[in-house]
């Protein structure tokens, strides 16, 4: 079946320095990328939503500035929180939309000291 | 702002048991709904995607069942084994962009 392969599983930064999470279909093209958060005991909320080679929708409240998503590929996206402070702490998860409908990634546990 | 709600939060129910979970979700404006199960440390896996009111589904023991007239769908799971522990989550889709609105989950423990 269709697979996502997310990375890193975890990491921790400081304060003030950027991590870069990326999401990558295996075995199909994802046209459309899909990224989460989940805080503790909340739903999955939706971020931004990516199509290869367009620039990204974000929703309402969410700084495009701050996290910055990349879909230069029908195989591979990228998230990337620039200047990360401990409120960005969170669950980070994508899914890409392909033929098949939805497949996610298994998610980023990120903690920001 | 969309609110897609699941109850009960948790469940611990004995192996053997069967159980069922509520999603409700706006009935206006219905596209489709989706029901995930998701194991700590894995992926979200596909359960069903419902998209006719009536519609019922079936995979194995887990079934469910579709009101987009009143906005709700149950998740029913007969004779519930250890390996379905899991957090069920169901995601309301409200037009064609295909975006996923989540409800919190159900976080169902079944006990040997």
């Amino acid at each position: 079946g269709a697979v996502v392969s997310q990375h890193p599983s975890w990491v921790i930064c400081k304060s003030g320095t950027s991590v870069k999470i990326e999401c990558r279909s295996l075995d199909f093209q994802a046209t459309t990328m899909f990224w989460y958060r989940q805080f503790p005991k909340q739903s999955l909320m939706l971020m931004a939503t990516s199509n290869e080679g367009s620039k990204a929708t974000y929703e309402q409240g969410v700084e495009k500035d701050k996290f910055l998503i990349n879909h230069a590929s029908l195989t591979l996206s990228t998230l990337t929180v620039t200047s990360a402070h401990p409120e960005d702490s969170s669950f980070y998860i994508c899914s890409a939309r392909g033929r098949g409908g939805y497949t996610f990634g298994s998610g980023t546990r990120l903690t920001v000291v | 702002i969309l609110n897609v709600e699941q109850s009960p939060q948790s469940l611990h129910v004995q192996e053997g048991d069967s159980t069922n979970f509520t999603c409700s979700f706006p009935s206006s404006n219905f596209y489709a709904l989706h029901w995930y199960r998701w194991e700590t440390a894995k992926s979200p896996e596909a359960l069903f995607v419902m998209t006719l009111n009536g519609d019922e589904k079936k995979k194995g023991r887990i079934s469910a069942t579709l009101n987009t007239k009143e906005g709700y769908s149950y998740l029913y799971i007969k004779g519930s084994q250890p390996e379905d522990s899991a957090t069920y989550l169901c995601a309301f889709v409200m037009d064609s962009s295909y975006k996923l609105i989540f409800g919190s989950g159900t976080r169902l423990l079944v006990r040997p």
